[in-house]
């Protein structure tokens, strides 16, 4: 069974601080993506990372895909409010299903 | 809008009754997966199709689940004798797998929270 692990559980911090979340496993992933998913709606795809190494900048957010292709993070420059959510990680093993991580919920206070 | 639809958004239900939802995925999207998830949890596999053939059905979906995806474009997902454990949202997604290239994306619906009373 493959599972995905993510840390911190929880995150609480203070606007323009930043700040990196982490996905691991013990298995390797084709690809990986990251989810951002508010109360009450379903994840939203942020970003898919597929090379071994690769890492990936979407304005503030930086995400590295581990050479082994077994963990990931994901960094935030000077977050904001808006950045408030539960971020969740999912790998894909050629072609299977998707498997997601239990999530890191962000909370960005003004 | 052009995304993944989910009908219905909320469902609440007596213990013991039946309940269909039904996933419309993105038009030209071959899989479909159907996923639940409780508060404060990441979405848990349940089962996904390939055009109209179901693929995988997770050890979670028991017997008194059931998902169809007749025409290979939408989905619906029963459960037969609800119990209150089944309280949850359940989230649909939907993703192209072009030829040999296995690395695809799902993009997710809004979800059905049901709420077994």
């Amino acid at each position: 069974t493959q599972l995905l692990e993510q840390s911190p559980q929880f995150l609480s911090i203070q606007e323009g601080e930043n700040l990196t979340v982490y996905c691991n496993s013990s298995s390797v992933f084709s690809s990986l993506q990251w989810y951002r998913q508010e109360p009450g709606e379903g994840p939203v795809l942020l970003v898919t990372v597929v090379t071994g190494g690769e890492v990936k900048k979407l304005k503030r957010l930086t995400f590295q895909f581990g050479d082994a292709r077994k963990d990931s993070s994901l960094h935030i420059t000077a977050a904001q409010t808006g950045d408030t959510g539960l971020y969740l990680c999912a790998g894909i093993n050629y072609g299977q299903n998707f498997v997601f991580g239990p999530g890191t919920r962000l909370s960005v206070l003004p | 809008d052009t995304g993944v639809s989910q009908d219905p958004r909320h469902k609440i239900t007596k213990r013991g009754q039946n309940v269909t939802f039904r996933c419309d995925p993105i038009s030209e999207h071959n899989r479909l997966y159907w996923y639940r998830q409780t508060l404060g949890q990441g979405p848990e596999f349940l089962t996904y199709f390939q055009n109209e053939a179901q693929l995988e059905k997770s050890r979670l979906l028991s017997d008194r689940f059931s998902a169809e995806r007749p025409k290979g474009s939408f989905s619906t997902l029963e459960i037969q004798r609800t119990e209150q454990g089944d309280s949850a949202m359940y989230l649909c997604a939907s993703s192209l797998i072009r030829g040999r290239d296995m690395n695809t994306e799902a993009f997710f619906g809004q979800g059905t929270r049901l709420t077994v009373v």
